[in-house]
């Protein structure tokens, strides 16, 4: 079973920020925290990942509580491109780690 | 940098047949390949695990002899669905984790190639 939780389905304006969030409340301590998008019949894009201080990258930020139990990606200015089911993953980055999806957040950018 | 690619995008075959479909590492070496199966308005279910020139291991309740993965160099993961029925009807996602960098930072990361959707009548 997937070790996350997230909402099912989210809306988010055009152009507006999308804070789509995930608990992860065990989350071991070699634990990473994954993100991932999957637009609609195509393969899983990855976007952004985190141990335990805050990421930022091109596609979006990654913010992680102090205590590591949950998470918010952060899409700065959402696109109607940008819909898509989003997946939090955790999971050891050394090479025993596999990745295991969950049901994700389906995230609709509306105009 | 960090591409995948997945050979054919799409098939249609008869009940009964055997399809291949092929999964590629362009422009680095992948010391394992990853094989996902995804039903309508489902998650991805990993199927198999493959190491270049090793066995595959597979998920429990992933019949090894149905579906053949075969991982021959360190760029290249073949996957084949031996006597394909109507509900082996799927969109097959295979992955592939970075052996050698790409780019910093990228090292055992996995990335996805592009889906193959399977229909079979």
């Amino acid at each position: 079973d997937a070790k996350t939780t997230q909402p099912t389905s989210m809306d988010c304006a055009e152009g507006r920020a999308a804070n789509l969030p995930c608990n992860h409340s065990t989350i071991s301590g070699n634990e990473y925290v994954y993100w991932y998008r999957q637009i609609h019949s195509q393969g899983p894009q990855y976007i952004i990942h985190g141990l335990k201080n805050n990421e930022t990258n091109e596609m979006a930020s990654l913010i992680i509580t102090e205590d590591r139990k949950s998470s918010t990606l952060i899409l700065p200015h959402a696109t109607l491109r940008d819909t898509a089911v989003y997946y939090c993953i955790v999971k050891d980055r050394g090479s025993q780690g596999n990745l295991i999806f969950g049901k994700g957040t389906k995230l609709s950018v509306k105009p | 940098g960090a591409v995948v690619s997945q050979h054919p995008s799409w098939v249609i075959c008869k009940s009964g047949t055997s399809v291949k479909i092929e999964c590629r590492s362009l422009d680095f070496q992948a010391t394992t390949m990853f094989w996902y199966r995804q039903f309508p308005k489902q998650s991805l279910m990993l199927m198999a695990t493959s190491n270049e020139g090793s066995k595959a291991t597979y998920e429990q309740g992933v019949e090894k002899d149905k579906f053949l993965i075969n991982h021959a160099s360190l760029t290249l993961s073949t996957l084949t669905v031996t006597s394909a029925h109507p509900e082996d009807s799927s969109f097959y996602i295979c992955s592939a984790r970075v052996g050698l960098a790409v780019s910093r930072g990228s090292y055992n990361e996995q990335f996805f190639g592009p889906g193959t959707r399977l229909t079979v009548l």
